[in-house]
Protein backbone atom coordinates (compact mmCIF):
# COMPACT_ATOMS: atom_id res chain seq x y z
CA UNK A 1 0.00 0.00 0.00
CA UNK A 2 1.85 3.39 -1.61
CA UNK A 3 -1.21 5.81 -0.70
CA UNK A 4 -1.60 8.47 1.65
CA UNK A 5 -5.39 8.88 2.39
CA UNK A 6 -6.77 12.15 3.39
CA UNK A 7 -10.74 12.81 4.32
CA UNK A 8 -12.48 15.03 3.57
CA UNK A 9 -11.89 15.41 0.39
CA UNK A 10 -14.11 18.96 0.68
CA UNK A 11 -15.25 20.78 3.66
CA UNK A 12 -17.31 24.28 4.14
CA UNK A 13 -16.99 25.62 7.55
CA UNK A 14 -17.98 29.03 9.37
CA UNK A 15 -15.39 31.01 11.60
CA UNK A 16 -17.17 29.68 14.86
CA UNK A 17 -16.84 25.84 13.73
CA UNK A 18 -14.49 23.31 14.95
CA UNK A 19 -13.72 20.44 12.40
CA UNK A 20 -11.21 18.05 12.00
CA UNK A 21 -8.64 16.87 8.56
CA UNK A 22 -7.87 13.65 8.89
CA UNK A 23 -5.02 11.62 7.15
CA UNK A 24 -3.97 8.15 6.94
CA UNK A 25 -1.02 5.99 5.68
CA UNK A 26 0.00 2.38 6.43
CA UNK A 27 3.70 1.94 4.56
CA UNK A 28 5.12 2.48 7.94
CA UNK A 29 6.28 5.97 7.18
CA UNK A 30 8.01 7.74 10.69
CA UNK A 31 7.33 11.31 9.36
CA UNK A 32 4.22 12.93 8.60
CA UNK A 33 3.60 16.52 7.46
CA UNK A 34 0.98 19.27 6.86
CA UNK A 35 1.02 21.83 4.05
CA UNK A 36 -0.96 24.37 3.09
CA UNK A 37 -1.47 25.88 -0.56
CA UNK A 38 -3.35 28.36 -1.49
CA UNK A 39 -4.24 28.92 -5.36
CA UNK A 40 -1.98 29.10 -7.71
CA UNK A 41 0.72 29.06 -5.22
CA UNK A 42 3.25 26.02 -4.06
CA UNK A 43 2.57 24.38 -0.92
CA UNK A 44 3.73 25.55 2.11
CA UNK A 45 4.72 23.59 4.93
CA UNK A 46 2.92 23.69 8.36
CA UNK A 47 3.87 20.86 11.05
CA UNK A 48 6.51 17.69 10.64
CA UNK A 49 6.17 15.43 12.95
CA UNK A 50 8.56 12.54 13.31
CA UNK A 51 8.09 9.43 15.15
CA UNK A 52 5.11 10.63 16.55
CA UNK A 53 6.47 13.71 18.29
CA UNK A 54 6.20 17.50 16.26
CA UNK A 55 9.52 18.31 15.34
CA UNK A 56 8.54 21.36 13.28
CA UNK A 57 5.71 24.11 13.46
CA UNK A 58 6.50 26.55 10.72
CA UNK A 59 4.74 29.38 13.07
CA UNK A 60 0.97 28.37 12.58
CA UNK A 61 -1.29 30.33 14.25
CA UNK A 62 -3.29 28.53 17.26
CA UNK A 63 -6.16 27.95 15.37
CA UNK A 64 -4.78 24.98 13.74
CA UNK A 65 -3.38 22.49 16.57
CA UNK A 66 -1.90 19.00 14.85
CA UNK A 67 -2.21 15.86 16.32
CA UNK A 68 -0.88 12.18 15.89
CA UNK A 69 -2.60 9.78 17.87
CA UNK A 70 -0.29 6.75 16.26
CA UNK A 71 2.33 6.35 13.60
CA UNK A 72 0.00 5.90 11.01
CA UNK A 73 -2.67 8.87 11.97
CA UNK A 74 -2.19 12.75 11.21
CA UNK A 75 -4.75 15.18 12.40
CA UNK A 76 -5.73 18.88 12.04
CA UNK A 77 -7.56 20.42 14.27
CA UNK A 78 -9.45 23.55 13.02
CA UNK A 79 -11.00 26.02 14.94
CA UNK A 80 -12.18 29.75 14.85
CA UNK A 81 -10.49 29.83 11.30
CA UNK A 82 -10.63 32.81 9.19
CA UNK A 83 -11.94 33.14 5.13
CA UNK A 84 -8.06 33.34 4.79
CA UNK A 85 -7.59 30.14 5.84
CA UNK A 86 -9.24 28.56 2.58
CA UNK A 87 -7.00 26.56 1.17
CA UNK A 88 -5.93 23.31 -0.75
CA UNK A 89 -4.73 21.21 3.34
CA UNK A 90 -1.90 18.57 2.03
CA UNK A 91 -0.65 15.85 3.95
CA UNK A 92 2.82 13.88 3.26
CA UNK A 93 4.60 10.94 4.42
CA UNK A 94 8.37 9.86 4.15
CA UNK A 95 10.67 7.32 5.75
CA UNK A 96 11.62 10.44 7.65
CA UNK A 97 15.60 10.14 8.04
CA UNK A 98 17.29 13.20 7.78
CA UNK A 99 18.03 15.31 4.03
CA UNK A 100 19.61 12.28 2.44
CA UNK A 101 18.71 9.63 -0.07
CA UNK A 102 15.77 9.50 -2.54
CA UNK A 103 14.13 7.04 0.77
CA UNK A 104 13.04 10.55 1.56
CA UNK A 105 10.83 10.82 -0.67
CA UNK A 106 7.30 12.39 0.07
CA UNK A 107 4.13 10.80 -0.80
CA UNK A 108 1.09 13.14 -0.83
CA UNK A 109 -2.56 12.64 -0.46
CA UNK A 110 -5.15 13.99 -2.66
CA UNK A 111 -5.78 17.18 -0.24
CA UNK A 112 -8.71 18.33 1.61
CA UNK A 113 -10.18 21.88 0.02
CA UNK A 114 -11.41 24.18 3.14
CA UNK A 115 -13.73 26.50 2.06
CA UNK A 116 -14.26 29.44 5.25
CA UNK A 117 -17.07 31.24 5.07
CA UNK B 1 15.81 35.31 -0.86
CA UNK B 2 14.52 32.62 -2.82
CA UNK B 3 15.47 28.99 -1.76
CA UNK B 4 13.85 27.64 -5.01
CA UNK B 5 13.69 29.93 -8.37
CA UNK B 6 11.30 28.40 -10.98
CA UNK B 7 11.79 31.23 -13.83
CA UNK B 8 9.22 29.62 -16.27
CA UNK B 9 5.37 30.70 -14.48
CA UNK B 10 4.03 28.56 -18.22
CA UNK B 11 5.23 26.68 -21.24
CA UNK B 12 3.36 25.42 -24.16
CA UNK B 13 5.23 22.89 -25.67
CA UNK B 14 4.29 20.66 -28.99
CA UNK B 15 3.35 16.88 -28.34
CA UNK B 16 6.18 14.21 -28.90
CA UNK B 17 9.14 17.69 -28.11
CA UNK B 18 11.36 17.68 -25.43
CA UNK B 19 10.85 20.21 -22.83
CA UNK B 20 12.92 20.84 -20.61
CA UNK B 21 11.81 23.05 -16.91
CA UNK B 22 14.25 25.69 -15.28
CA UNK B 23 15.13 25.19 -11.23
CA UNK B 24 17.74 26.73 -9.30
CA UNK B 25 18.05 26.59 -5.82
CA UNK B 26 20.40 28.32 -2.83
CA UNK B 27 21.40 26.43 0.16
CA UNK B 28 24.65 26.43 2.27
CA UNK B 29 24.49 22.90 3.38
CA UNK B 30 26.41 20.60 2.07
CA UNK B 31 23.75 17.99 2.26
CA UNK B 32 20.16 18.66 0.60
CA UNK B 33 18.01 17.03 -1.56
CA UNK B 34 16.33 18.24 -4.85
CA UNK B 35 13.01 16.54 -5.68
CA UNK B 36 10.30 17.12 -8.68
CA UNK B 37 6.77 17.37 -8.08
CA UNK B 38 3.93 17.07 -10.79
CA UNK B 39 0.32 18.38 -9.70
CA UNK B 40 -2.95 17.95 -12.33
CA UNK B 41 -5.61 20.20 -11.98
CA UNK B 42 -7.16 17.14 -9.23
CA UNK B 43 -4.71 19.04 -6.73
CA UNK B 44 -2.69 15.61 -5.87
CA UNK B 45 0.52 15.85 -5.57
CA UNK B 46 2.81 13.43 -7.77
CA UNK B 47 6.69 12.47 -7.07
CA UNK B 48 8.66 12.21 -10.30
CA UNK B 49 12.31 11.94 -9.79
CA UNK B 50 14.91 12.85 -6.87
CA UNK B 51 18.61 14.23 -6.69
CA UNK B 52 20.85 14.23 -3.97
CA UNK B 53 23.13 16.59 -3.50
CA UNK B 54 26.04 13.42 -3.24
CA UNK B 55 24.60 12.04 -6.40
CA UNK B 56 27.37 11.92 -9.22
CA UNK B 57 25.10 10.77 -11.62
CA UNK B 58 21.94 12.95 -13.41
CA UNK B 59 18.71 10.95 -11.77
CA UNK B 60 16.55 9.45 -14.65
CA UNK B 61 13.16 7.90 -14.20
CA UNK B 62 11.57 6.43 -17.59
CA UNK B 63 10.77 9.92 -19.58
CA UNK B 64 12.17 12.20 -17.09
CA UNK B 65 15.55 13.12 -15.91
CA UNK B 66 17.23 15.52 -14.12
CA UNK B 67 20.05 17.76 -15.35
CA UNK B 68 21.99 18.59 -12.24
CA UNK B 69 24.41 21.24 -12.03
CA UNK B 70 25.71 21.73 -8.39
CA UNK B 71 28.33 24.40 -9.45
CA UNK B 72 25.05 26.47 -10.55
CA UNK B 73 22.77 25.22 -8.52
CA UNK B 74 20.53 24.06 -10.67
CA UNK B 75 18.42 21.09 -11.34
CA UNK B 76 16.53 21.03 -14.31
CA UNK B 77 13.80 18.13 -15.53
CA UNK B 78 14.34 17.25 -19.10
CA UNK B 79 10.96 15.64 -20.48
CA UNK B 80 11.27 13.58 -23.09
CA UNK B 81 8.72 12.91 -25.72
CA UNK B 82 5.93 15.15 -24.38
CA UNK B 83 2.53 13.26 -23.53
CA UNK B 84 -1.20 15.07 -23.59
CA UNK B 85 -0.99 13.29 -20.42
CA UNK B 86 1.93 15.50 -19.03
CA UNK B 87 -0.23 18.70 -19.05
CA UNK B 88 0.47 20.17 -15.42
CA UNK B 89 1.69 22.71 -12.76
CA UNK B 90 5.11 21.23 -12.13
CA UNK B 91 7.01 21.90 -8.63
CA UNK B 92 10.83 21.71 -7.92
CA UNK B 93 11.35 21.33 -4.19
CA UNK B 94 14.45 20.86 -1.76
CA UNK B 95 14.88 19.29 1.74
CA UNK B 96 17.93 20.77 3.49
CA UNK B 97 19.00 19.31 6.77
CA UNK B 98 18.34 21.85 8.84
CA UNK B 99 16.67 19.94 11.14
CA UNK B 100 18.88 17.08 11.19
CA UNK B 101 19.96 14.44 13.79
CA UNK B 102 17.38 12.11 13.20
CA UNK B 103 14.38 13.94 12.30
CA UNK B 104 12.37 15.06 8.99
CA UNK B 105 12.54 18.16 7.05
CA UNK B 106 9.99 19.75 5.50
CA UNK B 107 10.23 20.39 1.66
CA UNK B 108 10.62 23.85 0.22
CA UNK B 109 8.69 24.65 -2.99
CA UNK B 110 9.25 26.87 -6.16
CA UNK B 111 6.43 29.00 -7.36
CA UNK B 112 5.94 26.40 -10.06
CA UNK B 113 5.81 26.09 -13.78
CA UNK B 114 2.39 25.55 -15.95
CA UNK B 115 2.91 23.18 -18.97
CA UNK B 116 0.77 22.77 -21.49
CA UNK B 117 1.23 20.50 -23.61
CA UNK B 118 -0.67 21.08 -27.25
CA UNK B 119 -1.56 17.86 -29.80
Amino acid sequence: DTEVTQTPKHLVMGMTNKKSLKCEQHMGHRAMYWYKQKAKKPPELMFVYSYEKLSINESVPSRFSPECPNSSLLNLHLHALQPEDSALYLCASSHGLGAGGSYNEQFFGPGTRLTVL
Amino acid sequence: AQKITQTQPGMFVQEKEAVTLDCTYDTSDQSYGLFWYKQPSSGEMIFLIYQGSYDEQNATEGRYSLNFQKARKSANLVISASQLGDSAMYFCAMREGKHSGGGADGLTFGKGTHLIIQP
